[in-house]
């Protein structure tokens, strides 16, 4: 089992609906990811963050709003998504020092549908 | 930007035999070489990596090789068992797990 839970493992929304996914790891781990991924592709890199900032935003719709509360928890916020949106979203954590202690390590995803 | 190509994109296997899998890269700077095994309804699991200042690692019945010359690096999954089945992404990195880009992932089978 993964150390890095998501809830919750589906959700079906409308384009209207307002939603959030959630992710917690406890593995002391400072640099949490969020990634989309499309069927029978790789993970596309969405948000990263480091120390609880937001250090990376790869050109995310605004659609998109993630939050980091603290060191353990980072949340992605859902409004007025498109149908094209569908996807599994994945949430990440890892160390922040040398790749030698800091793989990424995933979580089991958010199967989420809009219709 | 790092571009990452990934061959084959299919591969079916019968139990006990071998598989490989190839990656290419683009970015010699590139030093870290994750990969990843996805299973159906999981997200990817780390299974191995090799950093740039080594050629070869073993673990049980996988190893990857890395060859920083040509710029490609290969998954060899020896005495495959059907549990192997799944989606393999190798990936590589300048700087770390913050910058990962991945390869458009292998589907194996393992036939029993």
């Amino acid at each position: 089992d993964t150390e890095v839970t998501q809830t919750p493992k589906h959700l079906v929304m409308g384009m209207t609906n307002k939603k959030s996914l959630k992710c917690e790891q406890h593995m002391g781990h400072r640099a949490m990811y969020w990634y989309k991924q499309k069927a029978k592709k790789p993970p596309e890199l969405m948000f990263v963050y480091s120390y609880e900032k937001l250090s990376i935003n790869e050109s995310v719709p605004s659609r998109f709003s993630p939050e980091c509360p603290n060191s353990s928890l980072l949340n992605l916020h859902l409004h007025a998504l498109q149908p094209e949106d569908s996807a599994l979203y994945l949430c990440a954590s890892s160390g922040t020092g040398t790749t030698q202690n800091s793989p990424l390590h995933f979580g089991n995803g958010t199967r989420l549908t809009v219709t | 930007g790092e571009n990452v190509e990934q061959h084959p994109s299919t591969l079916s296997v019968q139990e006990g035999d071998s598989a490989v899998i190839k990656c290419t890269y683009s970015d010699s700077a590139s030093n870290y070489f994750p990969w990843y095994k996805q299973e159906l309804g999981k997200g990817p699991q780390l299974i191995i990596d090799i950093r740039s200042n080594v050629g070869e690692k073993k673990d049980q019945r996988i190893a990857v090789t890395l060859n920083k010359t040509a710029k490609h690096f290969s998954l060899h999954i020896t005495e495959t068992q059907p549990e192997d089945s799944a989606v393999y992404f190798c990936a590589a990195s300048r700087t770390g797990a913050n910058n990962l880009f991945f390869g458009t992932g292998t589907r194996l089978t393992v036939i029993p």
